[in-house]
């Protein structure tokens, strides 16, 4: 079945700091969407990236999608505190079970 | 945005029990509504699929007959987790799909989940 990968596990900046998290899927998508969750709550949903090469901006976070729509990345300009908690990225096969498939997730903690 | 709620927040019980959780959408309706786990630190794993009016679609490993799925009406879908045990303890949450709506100069809208606030189950 689809696989979604996404890297790094974890990461750890100093405020101010940029941070980026890579999504790749394991077959072609129809769409990425960008979800946040704080610690202790539930997923937000950012943005979702349809076209192949899209850049779609959101103040200080740029979110990409591959040419071949398999890969993406989601990048935060000068960290904020209020920036910690977990990005996920979730890619959307195509078909009428509009079904999502959730990436592990990065861990995002900014050290003030 | 579309707004989803979820029913209890949190619940303890006893193993044996069964627990109901009930998910809305509050301000669309959701033909198809979505299940998912989360077990701590770890991503969302998706159990079932809900479609109003029809059976639940359940994806490969999770048990129908443990997780009972109602799709009664566009607004609500529960969850029942029955006979529960401590190993489903969990974060339950729900998502329901909204449609892409019509915007401002013919424009599609996006289409998307937006996710209920979670229920924690701890079966002791």
């Amino acid at each position: 079945g689809q696989q979604v990968m996404q890297i790094p596990q974890y990461q750890h900046v100093q405020e101010g700091e940029d941070f980026t998290t890579y999504c790749n899927s394991s077959t072609t998508l129809s769409n990425i969407q960008w979800y946040k969750q704080r610690p202790g709550g539930h997923p937000v949903f950012l943005i979702q990236l349809v076209k192949s090469g899209e850049v779609k901006k959101q103040k200080r976070l740029t979110f990409q999608f591959g040419e071949a729509k398999k890969n993406s990345s989601l990048h935060i300009t000068a960290t904020q505190t209020t920036d910690v908690g977990t990005y996920f990225c979730a890619g959307h096969s195509g078909g009428s079970n509009y079904k999502l498939t959730f990436g592990k997730g990065t861990l995002l903690t900014v050290n003030p | 945005g579309a707004v989803v709620s979820q029913h209890p927040s949190w619940v303890i019980c006893k193993s044996g029990t069964s627990v109901k959780i009930e998910c809305r959408s509050l301000d669309f309706q959701a033909t198809t509504m979505f299940w998912y786990r989360q077990f701590p630190k770890q991503s969302l794993m998706l159990m079932a699929t809900s479609n109003e009016g029809s059976k639940a679609t359940y994806e490969q490993g999770v048990e129908k007959d443990k997780f009972l799925i109602n799709h009664a009406s566009l607004t609500l879908s529960t969850l029942t987790v029955t006979s529960a045990h401590p190993e489903d303890s969990s974060f339950y949450i729900c998502s329901a799909r909204d449609l892409p709506r019509l915007l401002a100069g013919g424009l599609l809208g996006e289409e998307t989940q937006y996710f209920g606030p979670g229920t924690r189950l701890l079966v002791l």
